[in-house]
Formats: structure tokens, sequence, C-alpha cells
């Protein structure tokens, strides 16, 4: 099966420019996270949705990151405009959610999008 | 408080030796889950280990294993045998059960792991 899959993989853009950042979870998984990792700050949560419903934006850092889920397989988070202190990787995982799984429910990444904002 | 802490930035190892990185937490949460997570220098988040907090033993995955000690709340990574490609960032996580219904997970703030030929 193939795992999450995030598009680009590297993006450069310039200050004030729209930035879409694309994730394809895996079939058939309920949640979805988008986390962002800098070095000063680590990997922090932004949005997490469950069956396509946004449950906790608390992590969204300001009004210029939004994000969406439309359908099961597809998510974006965008933002506009952009600034160099958005410069980080940015990460997709999903997971999904079991009656039986007690505490488990591993969330399984996708392999980043490193953004840079010049 | 903090829910997971790595308090060890950064640690060394002789090769082929063992290696434990150290994670405690904090949850009054009856039912837990503990994971560990290898980010090599390629990005890549890649999933190593579990423990639930029911578990009466010790998780073990290859040259992994988790020494879970519950009543001190800690959950430290024991890597035997280290290899050069162990040299990554290691992240320690924790999903709650019952207070957190959004399977919501909190992470560490990662150590880095670099094994010395």
């Amino acid at each position: 099966d193939a795992g999450v899959i995030q598009s680009p993989r590297h993006e450069v853009t310039e200050m004030g420019q729209e930035v879409t950042l694309r994730c394809k979870p895996i079939s058939g998984h309920d949640y979805l996270f988008w986390y962002r990792q800098t070095m000063m700050r680590g990997l922090e949560l932004l949005i997490y949705f469950n069956n396509n419903v946004p449950i906790d934006d608390s992590g969204m850092p300001e009004d210029r990151f939004s994000a969406k889920m439309p359908n099961a397989s597809f998510s974006t988070l965008k933002i506009q405009p952009s600034e160099p202190r958005d410069s980080a990787v940015y990460f997709c995982a999903s997971s999904l959610w079991t009656s039986g799984g007690g505490s488990y429910n591993e969330q399984f990444f996708g392999p980043g999008t490193r953004l840079t904002v010049l | 408080a903090q829910k997971i802490t790595q308090t060890q930035p950064g640690m060394f190892v002789q090769e082929k030796e063992a290696v434990t990185l150290d994670c405690t937490y904090d949850t009054s949460d009856p039912s837990y889950g503990l994971f560990w997570y290898k980010q090599p220098s390629s990005g890549e988040m890649i999933f190593l280990i579990y423990q639930g907090s029911y578990d009466q033993q010790n998780a073990t995955e290859g040259r992994y294993s988790l020494n879970f000690q519950k009543a001190r709340k800690s959950a430290n990574l024991v890597i035997s045998a280290s290899q050069l490609g162990d040299s990554a960032m290691y992240f320690c996580a924790m999903r709650e059960a019952f207070f957190n219904t959004g399977n919501q997970f909190y992470f560490g703030t990662g150590t880095s792991l670099t094994v010395i030929p």
C-alpha cells in the first residue's frame, strides 16, 4: 500500500506569495494531522481532522494559515501571505482509529514538505 | 506541564554498543500508549516501537526495546548493538486513550543520536 503522500517535497517562494501544501492520507484512515517542524520549536501539531472534519485547529499559528479536507483522500494546508518565519518542514500524518485498539493507533507520516520563504 | 520530556538533546554511542534514550511522560489517563519514532537526516518519520500502559511486558522490536517503568512514568528506548545507520533524531510520543478523544499525539523535543565508528 502507498504511504502518506505529500506534495511538493520542496517549495521555495518569496515573501507574500500564497503557498499550498498537499496531502493524500493512507486509504481508509479516518484521522489526518498537519505538523510543522523547526529547529527552534520542534514538532508542532497545527490541526487535525476526523472524517474530513477539523477537530482542533488551536495549533494554527495565525489567520494566514488555513487547512481543508474536502474528501477522505485529500487535504491542503495553505499559507497566505507567506512570511520567512513560515520556513519549516511540514508533515502530514494519518491514522485509523480502531475501537479495539485502545491507546494504539499509530500515526503514519508522509515524507514532509520543506518550505523556504525568502 | 510538558506531556513528554526528553532531557538529552544529543547523545553519542560507540558502534556496536547499547544506548538508552530517556523519555518521561505526564498523564493522569489510566490508558495511554507510548511511541518512539526515528527521524534520519533524510527527514522522514519512522515508527519504531509501541508500549501500551496496560502491557505487562516491555515492548521489543529487533534491536529496539522499551524500558517501561510505569510508576516512574518513564519509557526509555534502548538500542542494542548500535549501527552507523542508527544516527538520527529520536522522538518519544504519547497518546491518551480516554481523555484524548481526538487521537492526538504529544511529542517530545527529540534526542539526536550519533553513532561513532
